[in-house]
């Protein structure tokens, strides 16, 4: 079964560029998570999908940061302006059957703002 | 306010000898713990998990200990290959009705050295 995939591995952009991530979950998989990690820090979450629906995006910095799951399979995650705190890993990961604590990820993708 | 702590960044153990990694957590809401392993580059894969009515899972080289009445987790690797050199995180989840989210630690290092 393949896995979590992500792209780009690896961006830079300067401070105020935009820049968008995309996750393609396993397949089959209901719902879908956003993380941020910091250097240093554990994986800190952004947005949670279940299906194409937002179940919680309490993290989620909304005046910079979005997301959408259409269709309810791939999902983007877009920052639009970049800030320097920015800079992180971002992490996509999925889970199955419904109740399941196990989460899957996907390499992540490195941002490096500058 | 850090809700899951794992307060030691790194920790070396010889090969063959025993590893223990430390979490504790803050938050008595929390009922399923969960360890990841993280290799450079790569997402965290999911390792072993615990349930809050169990104090102990076991599975192969690997076994978790709970201390609900300490809000305390241990993850012991018996014994100890090279191959487990990696970033080790804590999760906990049960915040929120029906919610599967995760919660991180910082992670703890570990070196085992041949």
């Amino acid at each position: 079964e393949a896995g979590v995939a992500q792209s780009p591995r690896y961006k830079i952009i300067e401070k105020r560029q935009s820049v968008a991530f995309w996750c393609n979950p396993i397949s089959g998989h209901a719902t879908l998570y956003w993380y941020q990690q910091i250097l240093g820090q554990g994986p800190k979450l952004l947005i949670q999908f279940q299906n194409n629906g937002v179940v919680d995006d309490s993290q989620l910095p909304k005046d910079r940061f979005s997301a959408e799951r259409l269709k309810g399979v791939d999902s983007t995650l877009k920052i639009q302006p970049a800030k320097l705190e920015d800079s992180a890993v971002y992490l996509c990961a999925s889970s199955g059957a419904s109740g399941s604590y196990e989460q899957y990820f996907g390499p992540g993708t490195r941002l490096t703002v500058t | 306010d850090q809700q899951v702590k794992q307060n030691s960044p790194s920790l070396s153990v010889q090969e063959g000898r025993i590893s223990i990694l430390n979490c504790d957590y803050t938050n008595s809401m929390f009922d399923y713990f969960l360890w990841y392993k993280k290799y450079p580059a790569e997402g965290p894969t999911f390792l072993i998990s615990i349930s809050s009515i169990k104090d102990k899972n076991e599975d192969g080289r690997f076994t978790v200990f709970l201390n609900k009445s300490a809000k305390h987790l241990s993850l012991h690797i018996v014994p100890s290959q090279p191959g487990d050199s990696a970033v080790y995180f804590c999760a906990a989840s049960g915040l929120g009705a029906g919610s599967y989210q995760l919660t991180f630690g910082k992670g703890t290092k570990l070196s085992v050295i041949p």
